[in-house]
C-alpha cells in the first residue's frame, strides 16, 4: 500500500490566493484527519471525517477554510483567501474502523507570502 | 487544543544510552499514543496503552501510563543514531487526538 498520499508536497502562494491541498487516504479506511502544524501551536485538529461525513470542524480556524471528502478515496483542504500566518504545514491522516491508530501522509508545506 | 505536554522539550543523548521523556494530559482519556516524526515527514504510530494498561512494550519502547497522574512515559532503551526525532504522545477522548509539542531527541554516535 503507497501510505496516504498528499499533494502538493510544497506550495508557495501570495496572500489573498486560494490554496487547496488534497488527500488520498489509505484504501479501507474510514475516518479521515486534517492537521495543521507550526513552531507555535504544534499539531492542532482541523476537521475530521467518518465515512465521507464531517464530524467536527471545530478546529477549522475560520470561514477561509474549508474541507470536502466527496469520495472515500479523496479530500480536499481548500483556504480563499490565504494570508501569511496561514503557513504550516498541513497533514492528512486516515484510520481503519474501529481503530484509533492513525496513518499520516508526508504533509504539504505552505507559505503564505 | 494542545491536551498533552511533553518534557522535556529536548533531549540529547549518545548512542547506547537509554532516552526517557514524558507527557502529561489533562482529562480522561481512552487510551494514550506515541508517535515519532522524523525531520520534514509524517507522523509515525510507535505505540497505544489503554487506560487500563500500566504498562507495555514493543521492542526497545517501553511505555507506561499512570492514569491517577494523568502521566506517561516513553522509554527508549539502547538507542541509535535513526532514533533521532521528534516524539510526540496523543491522548484519545472519543476520536479525536490531541498531540503535545513533542521532544526532540537526538542521539549522537
Amino acid at each position: 500500500d503507497a501510505g496516504v498520499i498528499q499533494s502538493p508536497r510544497h506550495e508557495v502562494t501570495e496572500m489573498g490566493q486560494e490554496v487547496t491541498l488534497r488527500c488520498k487516504p489509505i484504501s479501507g479506511h474510514n475516518s479521515l484527519f486534517w492537521y495543521r502544524q507550526t513552531m507555535m501551536r504544534g499539531l492542532e485538529l482541523l476537521i475530521y471525517f467518518n465515512n465521507n461525513v464531517p464530524i467536527d470542524d471545530s478546529g477549522m480556524p475560520e470561514d477561509r477554510f474549508s474541507a470536502k471528502m466527496p469520495n472515500a478515496s479523496f479530500s480536499t483542504l481548500k483556504i480563499q483567501p490565504s494570508e501569511p500566518r496561514d503557513s504550516a504545514v498541513y497533514f492528512c491522516a486516515s484510520s481503519l474502523p474501529g481503530s484509533y491508530e492513525q496513518y499520516f501522509g508526508p504533509g504539504t508545506r505552505l507559505t503564505v507570502t | 487544543s494542545q491536551q498533552g505536554e511533553e518534557d522535556p522539550q529536548a533531549l540529547s543523548i549518545q548512542e547506547g544510552e537509554n532516552a526517557t521523556m514524558n507527557c502529561s494530559y489533562k482529562t480522561s482519556i481512552n487510551n494514550l499514543q506515541w508517535y515519532r516524526q522524523n525531520s520534514g515527514r509524517g507522523l509515525v504510530h510507535l505505540i497505544l496503552i489503554r487506560s487500563n494498561e500500566r504498562e507495555k512494550h514493543s521492542g526497545r519502547l517501553r511505555v507506561t501510563l499512570d492514569t491517577s497522574k494523568k502521566s506517561s512515559s516513553l522509554l527508549i532503551t539502547a538507542s541509535r543514531a535513526a532514533d533521532t526525532a521528534s516524539y510526540f504522545c496523543a491522548s484519545i477522548s472519543g476520536y479525536a487526538l490531541n498531540f503535545g509539542k513533542g521532544t526532540s531527541l537526538l542521539v549522537t554516535p
